[in-house]
């Protein structure tokens, strides 16, 4: 079975851009969360996916955003785009409140 | 919220060491999982462990989770096992949310 997969791997964008990261699950999962890895603040939730609608969302500001197709894939959005806001997005999937399994990330660079 | 705790933050061994990762939380969990990312950065699944005791080869861990801790033993380490270990949980009505601890960053010498 495959894992999960994450498009693009790499990024380098210029603050006050927006970005968009693409996520597709493990089949047959339907629950799909996003994570944020940082040096200064470590691995940190920021919202997750349930057939289509969010069930839970960690403590970022409005500029974060995302959303799941009915096929399970989910995107999240970063709208103007701060220094700060680079780091590694990670995306993890599961069947309901089971194990997560994670891709392999998003390198953001913000210059 | 919950808290996750991690020791130590970091730990050099010689290859064939012994060595014992702890996690502790302050909260009842429904989930704990313990990963290992690699220098790329994925998180790669070691145990998903709320409670009790699982193997996998030179691995193995425990989890009491009356007493809100779980320990990862990793016998006869290697060099392949250096990297960064993650202790995460879910805590009661987290809605799948895993809280993530600072990690225990391991370098192994051959």
């Amino acid at each position: 079975k495959a894992g999960v997969t994450q498009t693009p791997r790499y990024l380098i964008k210029t603050r006050g851009q927006q970005v968009t990261l693409s996520c597709s699950p493990i089949s047959g999962h339907r629950s799909v969360s996003w994570y944020q890895q940082t040096p200064g603040q470590g691995l940190q939730f920021l919202f997750e996916y349930f057939s289509e609608t969010q069930r839970n969302k960690g403590n970022f500001p409005g500029r974060f955003s995302g959303r799941q197709f009915s096929n399970s894939r989910s995107e999240m959005n970063v709208s103007t785009l701060e220094l700060g806001d680079s780091a590694l997005y990670l995306c993890a999937s599961s069947l309901r409140n089971y194990e997560q399994y994670f891709g392999p990330g998003t390198r953001l660079t913000v210059t | 919220g919950i808290q996750v705790e991690q020791s130590p933050p970091d730990l050099i061994l010689q290859e064939g060491a012994n060595s014992t990762l702890r996690c502790n939380f302050s909260d009842s969990v429904n989930n704990l999982q313990w990963f290992h990312q690699n220098p790329w950065g994925q998180l790669i699944n070691l145990f998903y462990i709320p409670s009790g005791t699982k193997q996998n080869g030179r691995l193995s861990a425990t989890t009491v989770a009356t007493e809100r801790y779980s320990l990862l033993y990793i016998s006869s380490s290697q060099t392949t096992d250096s990297g960064v270990y993650f202790c995460a949980v879910e805590g009661d009505n987290a809605g799948n949310m895993l809280t993530f601890g600072g990690g225990t960053r391991l370098m192994v010498k051959p």
